[in-house]
């Protein structure tokens, strides 16, 4: 079955440390993004990319940080400069010319 | 300034009844228009779109209305159902931008039996 993997699902931390989210997708899909949801609010984009190698920042990215080495892969790190990284993070994909990103099942993240 | 807003944070609808969500946008260049479905604790999946050339789109029990020049996109469900209880999101792109979305603040459902 194709889909995407984000794990693990809960994942606590400290503050002050950087945390890295995986998100795998075998969908063969040439862009990935990773979105932040808050309470009460809509999903924001952080990162996207449409090709390995390359990425571009959203519209939240400072305080985090990303790498594309395989087309199946696209981490995201949290870094401690973030101010606020209490959320849950979606990580989705899509083909070039596809209108309706598939989304993961979602991490949240914690920090205490 | 949000480019996207649902101004009804929920609604309740009884079983069987129309629900009609809507979402507002203010950037006329957007080109295409969805919907999403969360539940809690796991990612939206996709449930309807709409392209700008066109005014409505049709899907089962799910209907998407598009007006551009009240820059007003809608999601009628009919009948309602209660496993259609859920979050609902609006996300709007631009053809420029495959797959790169702005989404409104989402609309809780529920649907009483």
């Amino acid at each position: 079955d194709g889909g995407i993997t984000q794990s693990p699902k809960y994942l606590f931390r400290k503050e002050g440390q950087n945390v890295t989210l995986s998100c795998e997708q075998n969908l063969n899909h040439d862009a990935m993004y990773w979105y932040r949801q808050d309470p009460g609010q809509g999903l924001r984009l952080i990162y996207y990319s449409q090709i390995v190698n390359d990425f571009q920042k959203g519209d939240i990215a400072e305080g985090y940080s990303v790498s594309r080495e395989k087309k199946e892969s696209f981490p995201l790190t949290v870094t401690s400069a973030q101010k606020n990284p209490t959320a849950f993070y979606l990580c989705a994909s899509s083909s070039l010319s596809g209108t309706d990103p598939y989304f993961g099942p979602g991490t949240r993240l914690t920090v205490l | 300034d949000q480019q996207v807003k649902q101004n009804s944070p929920s609604l309740s609808v009884q079983e069987g009844r129309i629900s009609i969500l809507n979402c507002d946008y203010t950037n006329s260049m957007f080109d295409y228009f969805l919907w999403y479905k969360k539940y809690p604790a796991e990612g939206p999946t996709f449930l309807i779109s709409i392209s700008s050339i066109k005014d409505k789109n049709e899907d089962g029990r799910f209907t998407v209305f598009l007006n551009k020049s009240a820059k007003h996109l809608s999601l009628h469900i009919v009948p309602s159902q209660p496993g259609d209880s859920a979050v609902y999101f609006c996300a709007l792109g631009g053809s420029s931008n495959t797959g790169k979305l702005i989404f409104g603040q989402g609309t809780t459902l529920q649907v009483k039996p």
